[in-house]
Formats: structure tokens, C-alpha cells, sequence
């Protein structure tokens, strides 16, 4: 099976510009999740889907980070305006059930805001 | 709050040698416990987990961790290091209630270089 695809794999935007990122996860799967590496430091959750739905948006820094999962299957994370301490590795995983149930995660987008 | 220390950020290993990766964490209740493991270029790899009953968990690629209560710890272990071993190395905890495990909270991880 396909595992969790994402999109770019880097990304390199000035500060104040718009950057939208995609992540297709294991067909079949119900439940994406979101982290966050900025350099240095430990992979923090940012949200948590279940379908279509946000089931868990408690790790998003601040308004400026949209996430959708339109029709329950690819997802996107928007940010905009990007600001410089947005820069890092954003993961996204997906699994089969929310609990009990491994986490595939993605090779992550390397985001660099200049 | 719940919390995972990796005190080690980088340890190098002589290829065949044993290797513990150090990990504690804090946490109220018995924690769902990870460890994953990323190689360069790749995404996370699940090694192993502990949900509950023997504490030695076994996993892939050789890996083993055990579960210490008292000590709030959940070490990784195997007895002789590849070359394709290194990589960095994450622990991770879960909340041990449905529908939240997946929501886990990473260490810095450990950073595993290993010498021929």
C-alpha cells in the first residue's frame, strides 16, 4: 500500500508570503494528524482529524495555520502570513483508528521562511 | 502536563557494539509509550510500543525497550548496532484514554551516529 504522501518536501518562502501544504494519507485511513518539528526541538502535535472533522486543534500556535480535510481525504495546512518562527518539518500521519492503531507518518515538508 | 526527556542528543557507537538510547517521561497515569525512529530523507518509523502487560517490549530491526514504572522510564535497547542504525531516534507518550493515544508528545530525540 501507498504510505502518507506529502507535499513539497521543501519549501523556501520570504516572511509575510503565503504557503499551502498537502498530505495524502493511507487510503482508507480516517484519522491525520498534524506535528510540527521546529529545528532543534521535540515534533509537537498541532490538530487532529477524524474524517472531515477536527477533532482536536489544540497544538495550532495561532490563527495564521488554516488545516481543511475537504470530503474526508487529502489535507492541507495553510499558513498565511508565514513569520520566520514558522520555519521547520511539518509531519503529517494518519492511522486507522485513533487509538490502538499505529501512526504511518509522511517524510515530512521542510519549511524555510527567509 | 505530560512530558518525555531524552537526555542524550547525540550518541556515536561502534558498529557491533550494544546501545541503550535513554528515555524518561512524566506523566499522571500509565502512559502509552513509542518509539520511532527517522532515518535521513524518510519519514517516522514506529520500533515498538507498550500498551500494557510485559514490561520488554520487542520491536523491529532487533530493537527492544523495557518499561520501568518506578523509574519513569522506557529505555531502547539492542545488543548490536548496523550501520543502517543511524538515524535519530524519538521517544514518544500517548494519554492512555480512547481516543487520544494518537496525540502523542515527542522528546528532542537522540541522534545515533555509528563508526565502522
Amino acid at each position: 500500500e501507498a504510505g502518507v504522501t506529502q507535499f513539497p518536501s521543501h519549501s523556501v518562502i520570504e516572511k509575510g508570503q503565503t504557503v499551502t501544504l498537502r498530505c495524502d494519507p493511507i487510503s482508507g485511513h480516517d484519522n491525520l494528524y498534524w506535528y510540527r518539528r521546529v529545528m532543534g526541538k521535540e515534533i509537537k502535535f498541532l490538530l487532529h482529524f477524524v474524517k472531515e472533522s477536527k477533532q482536536d486543534e489544540s497544538g495550532m500556535p495561532n490563527n495564521r495555520f488554516l488545516a481543511e480535510r475537504t470530503g474526508g481525504t487529502y489535507s492541507t495546512l495553510k499558513v498565511q502570513p508565514a513569520e520566520l518562527e514558522d520555519s521547520g518539518v511539518y509531519f503529517c500521519a494518519s492511522s486507522q483508528e485513533p487509538y490502538n492503531s499505529p501512526l504511518h507518518f509522511g517524510n515530512g515538508t521542510r519549511l524555510t521562511v527567509t | 502536563a505530560q512530558s518525555v526527556t531524552q537526555p542524550d542528543i547525540h550518541i556515536t557507537v561502534s558498529e557491533g557494539a550494544s546501545l541503550e538510547l535513554r528515555c524518561n517521561y512524566s506523566y499522571g497515569a500509565t502512559p502509552y509509550l513509542f518509539w520511532y525512529v527517522q532515518s535521513p530523507g524518510q519519514g517516522l518509523q514506529l520500533l515498538l510500543k507498550y500498551f500494557s502487560g510485559d514490561t520488554l517490549v520487542q520491536g523491529i530491526k532487533g530493537f527492544e525497550a523495557e518499561f520501568k514504572r518506578s523509574q519513569s522510564s522506557f529505555n531502547l535497547r539492542k545488543p548490536s548496532v548496523h550501520w543502517s542504525d543511524a538515524a535519530e531516534y524519538f521517544c514518544a507518550v500517548g494519554p492512555h484514554n480512547t481516543g487520544t493515544a494518537s496525540k502523542l508528545t515527542f522528546g528532542t530525540g537522540t541522534r545515533l551516529q555509528v563508526t565502522l
